[in-house]
């Protein structure tokens, strides 16, 4: 079965270290892989995806598929990165992002 | 433009009785999904519309059922309620136009089954 795993519910760090939130995926065929954040009192919003190998805030994510898994990095992690993360895999039914199997979220508080 | 939004806000039922969201997705935007989040089960699809034609559907039962107008706008019913079903429902849209494109997301409705 689809599934995503985020084994962190809570990972704190002080401003400027790094910061890694975990995500294994278990899928049989080609994955598509998100990263969705949810600052305090706003709206779940897609932070980047693997298909763009693009960096979002200083955030990228690389897509290992030997080890399924798609953790998010940042160098030098910033106070206004404290929010929910959540590692998202577009499900069955493929050609859409309209069906995405979630982790149950990883809480980032960087400390100053 | 506008983003999605969800109506009501907040809403309490008691056991047994139906309930029905509503949500309206940004202008354009032809593909709507819903979701429902729980502190125990965390984010979960529950079915996507796209052009008024249920594209995909979650693991829920039966008594969880939506539709999608013309317009786009979106419903979804839970009929029977159960304590259960209490939780955060999000809705999100996108222009479904490729495959990689982004969701937007609603604030939500968030249901109490008293």
């Amino acid at each position: 079965a689809q599934r995503v795993t985020q084994p962190e519910k809570l990972l704190s760090v002080f401003k400027g270290a790094p910061v890694e939130l975990k995500c294994n995926y278990s899928y049989s065929g080609s994955p598509e892989l998100f990263w969705y954040v949810q600052y305090s009192r706003q709206r779940l919003q897609l932070l980047l995806r693997h298909i763009s190998r693009e960096s979002i805030k200083g955030f990228t994510a690389d897509l290992n598929k030997g080890e399924t898994s798609f953790h998010l990095k940042k160098p030098f992690a910033q106070e206004e990165d404290s929010a929910m993360y959540y590692c998202a895999l577009s499900g069955p039914g493929g050609g859409s992002q309209g069906n995405l199997i979630f982790g149950k979220g990883t809480k980032l508080s960087v400390k100053p | 433009k506008a983003g999605v939004t969800q109506t009501p806000r907040y809403l309490i039922k008691t056991r047994g009785q139906q309930v029905t969201l509503s949500c309206s997705p940004i202008s354009g935007h032809r593909s709507v999904s819903w979701y429902q989040q729980t502190p125990g089960q965390g984010l979960q699809f529950l079915f996507e519309y796209f052009s008024e034609t249920q594209r995909n559907k979650g693991n829920f039962p039966g008594r969880f059922s939506g539709r999608q107008f013309s317009n786009s706008r979106s419903e979804m019913n839970v009929s029977t309620l159960e304590l259960g079903d209490s939780a955060l429902y999000l809705c999100a849209s996108s222009p479904a136009i490729t495959a990689q494109e982004t969701q937007y997301f609603g604030p939500g409705t968030r249901l109490l089954v008293l």
